[in-house]
């Protein structure tokens, strides 16, 4: 079973940039695409971006994909998340997760999350 | 973008049954998975694939999905049940690719 620990929120300022970290265990980590899912406070579950196993092949939600990148090193069995020019509405937990079957599957590994807070 | 509606709130007694559901154009022709979250802690996988539970879900939860709606139906339900529920589809061909329902909370009167 996969076991996964996030690390690097905190609290950042407006227009600054944050890099979260996803450290894995438990499985074979370069055979797994991974994904990072963020939860406003008081809000539902967002998906932000998957990488495949790889990292050949990136993809991101639409309003994020300017400012956040996705990335791993399989050698570190760890997951990246860089996240540039922040804004208010960016306030979140962040999760990462593995998603099983990838196109059509569900995620059954998710981190206990690192909360981001962007304020002045 | 594809879209999962859930209703806010749902209340039960303990006991009985709740059902929770998820509307999407044609949601039928997906695969339907939910998720348990409970306050300050990472969502928990109960169903996936419609109707397949992980080990270690209790039987008591059970999935449909036919449709415009996919069901999360769980029975003689338990205070320990109170959580939000949300589901969650792939959406290949728009953006977002994966989408989430906006949950709901389950509340055991």
């Amino acid at each position: 079973e996969m076991q996964l620990v996030e690390s690097g929120g905190g609290l950042v300022q407006p227009g600054g940039s944050l890099r979260l970290s996803c450290a894995a265990s438990g499985v074979t980590f370069s055979a797994y695409w991974m994904s990072w899912v963020r939860q406003a406070p008081g809000k539902g579950l967002e998906w932000v971006a998957n990488i495949k196993h790889d990292g050949s092949e990136t993809y991101y939600v639409d309003s994020l994909k300017d400012r956040f990148t996705i990335s791993r090193d399989n050698a570190k069995n760890s997951l990246y998340l860089q996240m540039n020019s922040l804004r208010a509405e960016d306030t979140a937990v962040y999760y990462c997760a593995s998603p099983r079957d990838y196109d059509q599957g569900y995620f059954d590994s998710w981190g206990q999350g690192t909360l981001v807070t962007v304020s002045s | 973008s594809y879209v999962l509606t859930q209703p806010p709130s749902v209340s039960v007694a303990p006991g009985k049954t709740a059902r929770i559901t998820c509307g999407g154009n044609n949601i039928g022709s997906k695969s339907v998975h939910w998720y348990q979250q409970k306050p300050g802690q990472a969502p928990v996988l109960v169903i996936y694939y419609d109707t397949d539970r992980p080990s270690g879900i209790p039987e008591r939860f059970s999935g449909s999905n036919s449709g415009n709606t996919a069901t999360l139906t769980i029975s003689r339900v338990e205070a320990g049940d109170e959580a939000d529920y949300c589901c969650q589809v792939w959406d290949t061909s728009s953006d977002p690719l994966v989408v989430f329902g906006g949950g709901t909370k389950l509340t055991v009167l």
